[in-house]
């Protein structure tokens, strides 16, 4: 597999910064994407990050460093409706076969 | 634009019943297709992948099969469902390419199917 880590939950509170971490094997790499879940729906889109650095979108930010195989997302302003799961998921063929991290529930706190 | 339908929404389902999940994608050609599976609390797991009509790929060994009858239609079936196979169904879309600048990548999730096995 691709040996994909991510904590499996996190608490913060409103209008607080927090970070979510994900590893990954850097062995035929070729970007990483970010996906959030609210409970009981689909996952969607956040971000994608192919070069080394910082990428920020709006209150959230991705980062990534290709020679460590970490990436982090950054959620600033929390608000309670980013209460949800956050998925890792390295790209290793193109987008031909996307395999996702175990997911971090993220429960943002009044 | 690409827009992407799965049914049904729910459905449950005695032990040994036959399953049949359909998803078809509108507005786009030639799409990778995927069937994920999500139990109670648990991450994504990837069942099956396409990227040509007839083309399936199976990730883990399983009483499921997949089938992409047109190029815009993905299937996923099984003879006799097991109470393990309960979970969230969620079908999926990508365009190959190199990354999302021009929207290709990036995995698009229809509404999902979920499954109760009794």
């Amino acid at each position: 597999g691709q040996n994909i880590d991510q904590p499996t939950e996190m608490t913060a509170t409103e209008g607080a910064i927090v970070q979510i971490n994900c590893t990954y094997q850097t062995s035929g790499f070729n970007g990483l994407f970010w996906y959030q879940q609210h409970a009981g729906e689909a996952p969607t889109f956040l971000s994608y990050n192919v070069l080394d650095g910082l990428e920020e979108k709006g209150r959230f930010s991705s980062f990534l460093s290709r020679s460590k195989g970490y990436s982090y997302l950054l959620l600033k302003e929390l608000q309670m409706k980013d209460s949800a799961s956050y998925l890792c998921a390295p790209d290793y063929n193109y987008g031909q076969n996307f395999v996702f991290g175990p997911g971090t529930r993220l429960s943002v706190l009044p | 634009s690409q827009t992407i339908h799965q049914w049904p929404a729910t459905l449950v389902q005695p032990v040994g019943s036959p399953l049949s999940l359909e998803c078809t994608v509108e507005g786009t050609s030639n799409p990778n297709l995927y069937w994920y599976r999500q139990a109670a609390g648990r991450g994504l797991q990837l069942l099956f992948y396409s990227v040509g009509i007839g083309q399936i790929s199976s990730e883990v060994p399983q009483n499921l099969s997949a089938s992409r009858p047109q190029d815009r239609q993905f299937i996923l079936s099984s003879k006799k469902l097991l109470l393990s196979d309960s979970g969230f169904y969620l079908c999926a879309w990508s365009v190959f390419g190199r990354g999302p600048e021009s929207g290709a990548n990036v995995l698009t999730f229809g509404a999902g199917s979920r499954l109760t096995v009794l």
